[in-house]
């Protein structure tokens, strides 16, 4: 495997402002992709990070909201934009470790909108 | 559509009382099954990937099998260490993205 950070590791933010969280992975990267679960539920995923182009995004998901920049093969970021409380949620990173197309998860960062 | 159905959702043992986990799934066509273990307030851990039916894989205690519609997670005298939500997932032929079932959460009791 490989060591996956994320920062923040939490936060508490007020209602209309936006946060970014970084995601570093240590290892080759093929595929990366960032999740969001909802406290008791299970993951969702907003979008898969395409190195030196546009994210792609699942459905109810957009980039204004959620845009995400991955300007090499082992950092990406995710920003929460115009947050509001029902954005509070756990966001996870989740990097695909050449050779194998095993999905790994950050450590998570857990947002609190107020 | 894909689907992942988990059975249980939670789940009490003694510590040493086996057991197992159900992962049910409908998928057009199955690159991959993924199970996962997550404690609270981290991240998931990757624990095994299955790929054809009658694939098994082991790791200490547990054990999980494959079949064409569903996958089982045994776990062999559990301690109490072992309490966790276990996440299946599964991973289309036709995508890299994977779809997750909503968990068993699991609590071993000493």
């Amino acid at each position: 495997s490989a060591v996956i950070s994320q920062k923040p590791s939490r936060d508490i933010c007020q209602r209309g402002t936006s946060l970014t969280i970084q995601c570093q992975v240590d290892s080759q990267v093929t595929m990366m992709f960032w999740y969001r679960q909802q406290p008791g539920q299970s993951l969702t995923l907003i979008a898969t990070a395409n190195q030196g182009s546009e994210a792609t995004y699942e459905s109810g998901f957009v980039i204004d909201k959620f845009p995400i920049s991955r300007p090499n093969l082992t950092f990406s970021t995710l920003t929460v934009s115009n947050m509001s409380p029902e954005d509070s949620s756990i966001y996870l990173c989740s990097p695909t470790l050449y050779p194998t197309d095993t999905q790994y998860f950050g450590p998570g960062t857990r947002l609190t909108v107020l | 559509e894909d689907q992942v159905t988990q059975s249980p959702e939670a789940l009490r043992l003694q510590e040493g009382e086996s057991s197992s986990l159900n992962c049910s799934y409908t998928v057009s066509g199955l690159r991959g099954l993924f199970w996962y273990r997550q404690d609270p307030g981290k991240g998931p851990e990757f624990l095994f990937t299955l790929y054809s039916a009658g694939e098994e894989k082991e790791k200490e205690r547990l054990k999980a099998t494959l079949t064409k519609k569903e996958s089982f997670l045994h776990i062999t005298a559990p301690k109490p260490e072992d309490s966790a939500t276990y996440l299946c997932a599964v991973m289309n032929s036709g995508y890299s993205t994977l779809t997750f079932g909503k968990g068993t959460m699991l609590l071993v009791s000493p």
